[in-house]
């Protein structure tokens, strides 16, 4: 089964430091979305791409985090500086338009 | 306030018993709706997806119904296992971009 892949799986990290995620989306898929996930916020979007470019970044806290799509095999999420609030589960999605998403497992963030 | 609303926040129920989720909604104009299962330290999973057109749709023992007219949703487990336990979360989109609204999820536990 196609799958979309997330690295690394957990992160534990001091606050300050500088965290790098990283998404391989299905192969042919098109779009591609960052989502955050909280107990007390459940899913927010973060940011999504379709064909690498960025279409809507605005859920995203813009002085620390950047988003990229390098290529079309991987995209990045990064904080610097990382804060505890930032302590959530980050998941990358893709679809093939507007029509059916797949999730990766996520990379579970921990700020200290 | 959230544009799609989620009822019951969570249930328990016995193995074997059947339960209904809801999901009521005023994302417009509407596109279409998922229905996501989450495990525990898992991505959400697609479990149905409906359009506009669409009343109801199964994916084994799960049923989900959409009312576009009254922008209500529900999701019928049908004799439910322990495996069933988890978050479900409905996702509705609008028509024109890729912003996805999310619930904040049904958490289901199913008990021997």
């Amino acid at each position: 089964d196609a799958r979309v892949t997330q690295t690394p799986r957990h992160k534990v990290t001091e606050m300050g430091q500088e965290v790098t995620m990283r998404c391989q989306p299905i192969l042919g898929h098109n779009t591609v979305f960052w989502y955050r996930q909280t107990m007390m916020q459940g899913l927010e979007l973060l940011a999504y791409f379709r064909n690498r470019a960025p279409l809507d970044d605005s859920g995203m806290p813009k002085d620390r985090f950047s988003a990229e799509m390098p290529d079309a095999t991987l995209a990045t999420l990064k904080i610097q500086p990382s804060e505890p609030r930032d302590s959530a589960v980050y998941f990358c999605a893709s679809g093939p338009g507007n029509y059916g998403y797949t999730f990766g497992s996520g990379t579970r963030l921990t700020v200290v | 306030k959230n544009q799609v609303e989620q009822s019951p926040q969570s249930l328990i129920i016995l193995e074997g018993k059947n339960c209904t989720l809801q999901c009521n909604y005023t994302v417009s104009p509407f596109s279409n709706l998922r229905w996501y299962k989450q495990d525990t330290g898992r991505g959400p999973v697609s479990l149905t997806i409906m359009t506009f057109s669409e009343n109801t749709k199964s994916n084994g023992r799960y049923t989900a119904t959409l009312d576009a007219d009254t922008k209500q949703s529900s999701l019928h487990i049908t004799a439910s296992q322990l495996s069933d336990s988890a978050s479900y979360i409905c996702v509705v989109s609008a028509r024109g971009n890729n912003r996805l609204a999310f619930g904040k999820g049904n958490q289901v536990v199913v008990i021997p």
